[in-house]
Formats: structure tokens, sequence, C-alpha cells
């Protein structure tokens, strides 16, 4: 089984900051990764897929890295709608599971 | 409009059964392998079950393994969940969500599960 960890679990920043959210994988998922964006009450948001593209309607203010066992999740200026809790979760051929990291709350500073 | 639907959560004691649904609207529902992902009160997303567009191919977590059964009717345009011999670490919402690309691009906004005495 792969394990993800996210790292900081919580992110204390300003609006108009840089945010940058690390997710860690066991052993290698290739690109197989992407990130999520969850509010409170809401489901979550696909916000990044395999590892560096966003998905359809994501502001270009979200932009993602890595390969292999290291990723990141950047936000290159926080909007207020921004602080929230962020996921990332690997797809693994061998044994064919999807597993999430713990999440990272960004918060308002 | 792409739209998923939960439904058929509620209260279940210990050892009963649940089945929930997801009906799907907006893209072709047959093209697409599907999920299941739960979310327990103030905790992290866990992925419960996939299945292949066309049922060829299911996949389960190991915590529902033996208890939960995936299922789609592709002429419905619906994803189902049945789960059996529920737990109190079963409570949770339950999202069904569409694969695409590796991740999971279309969610449902959930139905919720309490397994409660």
């Amino acid at each position: 089984e792969i394990v993800l960890t996210q790292s900081p679990a919580t992110l204390s920043l300003s609006p108009g900051e840089r945010a940058t959210l690390s997710c860690r994988a066991s052993q290698s998922v290739s690109s197989y990764l992407a990130w999520y964006q969850q509010k409170p009450g809401q489901a979550p948001r696909l916000l990044i897929y395999d590892a560096s593209n966003r998905a359809t309607g994501i502001p270009a203010r979200f932009s993602g890295s890595g390969s292999g066992t290291d990723f990141t999740l950047t936000i290159s200026s926080l909007e207020p709608e921004d602080f929230a809790v962020y996921y990332c979760q690997q797809r693994s051929n061998w044994p064919r599971e999807f597993t999430f990291g713990p999440g990272t709350k960004v918060d308002i500073k | 409009e792409v739209q998923l639907v939960e439904s058929g959560g509620g209260l279940v004691k210990p050892g009963g059964s649940l089945r929930l649904s997801c009906a799907a609207s907006g893209f072709t529902f047959s093209s697409y392998s599907m999920n299941w992902v739960r979310q327990a009160p103030g905790k992290g997303l866990e992925w419960v079950s996939s299945i292949s567009s066309s049922s060829s191919y299911i996949y389960y977590a190991d915590s529902v393994k033996g208890r939960f059964t995936i299922s789609r009717d592709n002429a419905k345009n619906s994803l189902y969940l049945q789960m059996n011999s529920l737990r109190a670490e079963d409570t949770a919402v339950y999202y069904c969500a569409r694969l695409w690309n590796h991740g999971m691009d279309v969610w449902g906004k959930g139905t919720t599960v309490t397994v409660s005495s």
C-alpha cells in the first residue's frame, strides 16, 4: 500500500501570500498524482491532475509539480476563497487502489 | 450540466445493510469509471471502491472488502454501493465521483450514513 504524507498539516498565511504545499509518497507513483480543494460542507474539487495539469476552470494561480515520490502544489497569491483544506491523491496499478493524503489546512493568519 | 446526485443514506444499526445510489446526468455515463469515496466526521477522504465503465474491473479498499459491493447500470445512468455488515467506523459522508486522468473530476454532494445503535 502506498502511503501519502502531506506537510505542513496547517499553513497560516495572509491573502496575497504564496502557499507551498508538499505531498510525499512512500514509493513512486510516477505522475499519477492529483490535488483537491475542499471547503467546509462541500465536496472536494479537482485542482490538478497528473501532477501538473490544471483541471477545467481552475485559475492559473494554482500550479502543481513533481514526479516519483515528491510533489508540490503552489498557490502563487492567495485569494480569500483559497482558504480551505487541500488533499493529494494517488492512483497505483498494483494493487489497484487510490490513496488520499491526510490533508493540509490553509487558514488565514 | 454534468451532475452526480447520491441518495440512500440514513441511520442504520451495527450489522445492518444499506444501498446507496448515484444518479449521473449531463455526460456519457457508460464511458467513465466511477468511484465511491467517503469522509468520516471531521476526518479526511478515504477511497472506498471503483468500477470500470463496463463493470469488468472492480476494486475495493481493504477496509470494506467482503462487506461492500459496487455495481452500475449504464442503461439507467446509475452507480450503486451495497453496504452490508455495517460498523460504527463506516459512519461517513459517501461521495460518488467520476474518474478522469487518474483523478476524480466530478463529485456529488454526498449522502450521509450513520451506523449507531
